[in-house]
């Protein structure tokens, strides 16, 4: 069965800090993993998408990292800011189904001052 | 660039009713078009696919007949709720994804709520 698992749940850590957030995914036909933001009451946004031969990404303070063999990937947040609270969803695309998503539940990140 | 636009971003109305969402790409011409549902605290769920001008492909369990879908241009989809029940309440989002690209740009949402 496709499913992407994500953890922590939630998370709270303090301004300025740094976080990491993990998937692990059983999809396949594997086509690219893609990490959002998504802000209360928006729409998800794209930080990185990755294929299978990409190991890491960066936007800015986000960086992805991918594991292809273990089927796992991770986005590190750098010197987090208040504005980095959001639900943060890890997507896997199917190579099949054109290119059908498969979203994980989110993990909900909160920055404190 | 690669944006998607959704109206109205929020709608309140009585059981029994129907109320048309729609979803629009501004910059792109969108050739297929994604419609989700949100419920609080779960994850996007994919209710259909569109295909400029052909049928929308529904996802198992979910009633075409209640939620029409029409993808007549290459920029406009609309989600048009049918007979709404409070049930029906819910965060519905739409993206789109222009030919030949694998990036699937969302909308920002709809929030529907019925009274």
């Amino acid at each position: 069965k496709n499913q992407v698992e994500q953890s922590p749940q939630s998370l709270i850590i303090l301004e300025g800090k740094n976080c990491t957030l993990q998937c692990n995914y059983t999809v396949s036909p594997f086509s690219n993993l893609r990490w959002y933001k998504q802000d209360t009451g928006r729409g998800p946004v794209s930080l990185t998408i990755m294929t299978f031969s990409e190991n890491t990404k960066s936007n800015g303070r986000y960086t992805a990292t991918l594991d292809a063999d273990t089927k796992q990937s991770s986005l590190h947040i750098t010197a987090s800011q208040l504005s980095d609270s959001a639900s943060y969803i890890c997507v896997v695309s199917l190579m099949e189904y054109g290119n059908k998503l498969v979203f994980g539940a989110g993990t909900i990140l909160r920055v404190k001052s | 660039g690669a944006v998607v636009s959704q109206h109205p971003s929020w709608v309140i109305c009585k059981s029994g009713t129907s109320v048309k969402i729609e979803c629009r790409s501004l910059d792109f011409q969108a050739t297929t078009m994604f419609w989700y549902r949100q419920f609080p605290k779960q994850s996007l769920m994919l209710m259909a696919t569109s295909n400029e001008g052909s049928k929308a492909t529904y996802e198992q369990g979910v009633e075409k007949d209640k939620f029409l879908i029409n993808h007549a241009s290459l920029t406009l989809s609309t989600l048009t709720v049918t007979s709404a029940h409070p049930e029906d309440s819910s965060f519905y989002i739409c993206s789109a994804r222009d030919l030949g690209g694998i990036e699937q740009y969302f909308g920002p949402g709809t929030r529907l709520t019925v009274t």
